[in-house]
C-alpha cells in the first residue's frame, strides 16, 4: 500500500523560509516523479512542480521557481519542499503527490505565515 | 499556459441522480505519445484529493463504476451514474500534457 506522511504543520515569519518533507513507502521511491500541489485556504489546487527522485531532475511553474525548491533523498524515500521568502500569499496547504496522474496524495502540510 | 475550464461550478443533485461535469482546455491534451493526460480528481472536505479517472476514461482501482469518463481533444466529461451521499465535495479535473500542469478550478457537489 503506497503510503504518503508529510511533516506536520508549520508556522514561518514574513521573509523567513519553511522546509516540508513527505516520506513515501509503499513503492519504489525512484518509479514516480513527485508532485507538489499548492492549496491556498478556501481554493482550488495550484500545481508547484515536479521532480524525478532518480535523477534529481526538476520542472517548475513559472510562478514558482523563485518560491520553491524540491529536493528527495533516496536513500531515505522522502521529497522535500523549501519554501523560500515567505509572504502572506504563501499561506496554504501544500501536498505532495507521487506518480503522472496524482494517483496518490499525502496528507497535506499546512504553512501558515505570520508574525 | 493550457487553461481548463469546468462547468458547472456548483452542481445540486438528489441521492440517485445522474450528473455530469464538463471540463473544456484552451489546447489539445492529445500528447505526442498517443495518451491524453486528463485526468479526475475529488476532494471531500477535509481531506486529500482523491484520483477517480485517469487518461480520459481509465477508472482508478477501487472506485465505484458509477463514476466514468469520456472526451478527447480538448472537451471532457465525467458523469455520476447516480449520485450517492459519499459522493459529496469539489471535483477537479487535471491534464499532465503540457507543462505546466495545471487543474481547473473545481465543481463542488451539493445535496439538493
Amino acid at each position: 500500500e503506497v503510503q504518503l506522511q508529510q511533516s506536520g504543520p508549520e508556522v514561518g515569519r514574513p521573509g523567513s523560509s519553511v522546509k516540508i518533507s513527505c516520506k513515501a513507502s509503499g513503492y519504489t521511491f525512484t518509479d514516480y516523479v513527485m508532485n507538489w500541489v499548492k492549496q491556498s485556504p478556501g481554493q482550488g489546487l495550484e500545481w508547484i512542480g515536479w521532480i524525478d527522485p532518480e535523477y534529481g531532475s526538476t520542472d517548475y511553474a513559472e510562478k514558482f521557481k523563485k518560491k520553491a525548491t524540491l529536493t528527495a533523498d533516496t536513500s531515505s524515500n522522502t521529497a522535500y519542499i523549501q519554501l523560500s521568502s515567505l509572504t502572506s500569499e504563501d499561506t496554504a496547504t501544500y501536498f505532495c503527490a507521487p506518480s503522472d496522474w496524482f494517483a496518490y496524495w499525502g496528507q497535506g502540510t499546512l504553512v501558515t505565515v505570520s508574525s | 499556459d493550457v487553461v481548463l475550464t469546468q462547468t458547472p461550478p456548483t452542481l445540486s443533485a438528489t441521492i440517485g441522480q445522474s450528473v455530469s461535469i464538463s471540463c473544456r482546455s484552451s489546447q489539445s491534451l492529445l500528447h505526442s505519445n498517443g495518451n491524453t493526460y486528463l485526468h479526475w480528481l475529488l476532494q471531500r472536505p477535509g481531506q486529500s484529493p482523491q484520483l477517480l479517472i485517469y487518461l480520459v476514461s481509465r477508472l482508478e482501482s477501487g472506485v465505484p463504476n458509477r463514476f466514468s469518463g469520456s472526451g478527447s481533444g480538448t472537451d471532457f466529461t465525467l458523469k455520476i451514474s447516480g449520485v450517492e451521499a459519499e459522493d459529496l465535495g469539489v471535483y477537479y479535473c487535471v491534464q499532465g500534457t503540457h507543462a505546466p500542469y495545471t487543474f481547473g478550478a473545481g465543481t463542488k457537489l451539493e445535496l439538493k
